[in-house]
């Protein structure tokens, strides 16, 4: 069990530039979370997959924002068009499918929008 | 909807002295219940977590938690910090009763350990 992983760590780009992060779960977890952290505040939802379907959006999650996990493995998190308000941190969660099992999350992807 | 509330944003405590953490989630019939710890630079980390039976639970580095429907809280005690405790501590709950799975976390509460 190697954890789940994110990459990059951090990330630093002009207003206006698409950017892409990549989450890499524990190899057995069906389901995939990504939420958003800005300063001071805890993580909220934006989306989650089971295998490869993407099964709830959170509106939070505006056209500029796409997910996804063609494989049902790894995910991406692609951001168009960004803006100031988009800085924030990225985290990733993995989790086996039953509504109490534990989400393990990754260490996050910072962003910073200049 | 489902919300959780952090009252505390900020506690200061010496090392070796006790800790409690509040957590108030609104109202749901079926709530399960999480404690995770985020340290600067470092993913959440899972403390513990209820889901039923025993209202008490255990969990990692000697912190436990009390389930208390009747006051819709989930507090955090841990009977002696030590200085590796300094952390940011968030509450999450999942209803099951909404349909969904996603977590909904508290704003989180900082925590600062004295010598």
């Amino acid at each position: 069990d190697t954890g789940v992983s994110q990459d990059p760590r951090h990330k630093i780009t002009k207003r206006g530039q698409n950017v892409t992060f990549r989450c890499d779960p524990i190899s057995e977890h069906n389901r995939l979370y990504w939420y958003r952290q800005t300063l001071g505040q805890g993580p909220e939802f934006l989306t989650y997959f089971q295998n490869e379907a993407q099964l709830e959006k959170s509106r939070l999650l505006s056209d500029r924002f796409s997910a996804e996990r063609p494989k049902g493995s790894f995910s991406t998190l692609e951001i168009q068009r960004t803006e100031q308000g988009d800085s924030a941190m990225y985290l990733c969660a993995s989790s086996l499918v039953a509504i109490q099992e534990t989400q393990y999350f990754g260490p996050g992807t910072r962003l910073l929008v200049l | 909807a489902q919300s959780v509330t952090q009252p505390d944003i900020h506690i200061t405590v010496s090392e070796g002295a006790s800790l409690e953490l509040r957590c108030n989630y609104s109202y749901g019939a079926t709530p399960y219940l999480f404690w995770y710890v985020q340290s600067p630079g470092q993913g959440l980390q899972l403390l513990l977590k209820y889901f039923s039976g025993d209202t008490l639970v255990q969990g990692i580095k000697g912190f436990e938690a009390e389930f208390k429907r009747s006051q819709s809280s989930f507090n955090l005690r841990k009977p002696s910090v030590h200085w590796s405790d300094a952390a940011e501590y968030f509450c999450a709950v999942v209803y099951q009763d909404f349909g969904n799975e996603k977590l909904t976390f508290g704003t989180g509460t900082r925590l600062t350990i004295i010598p």
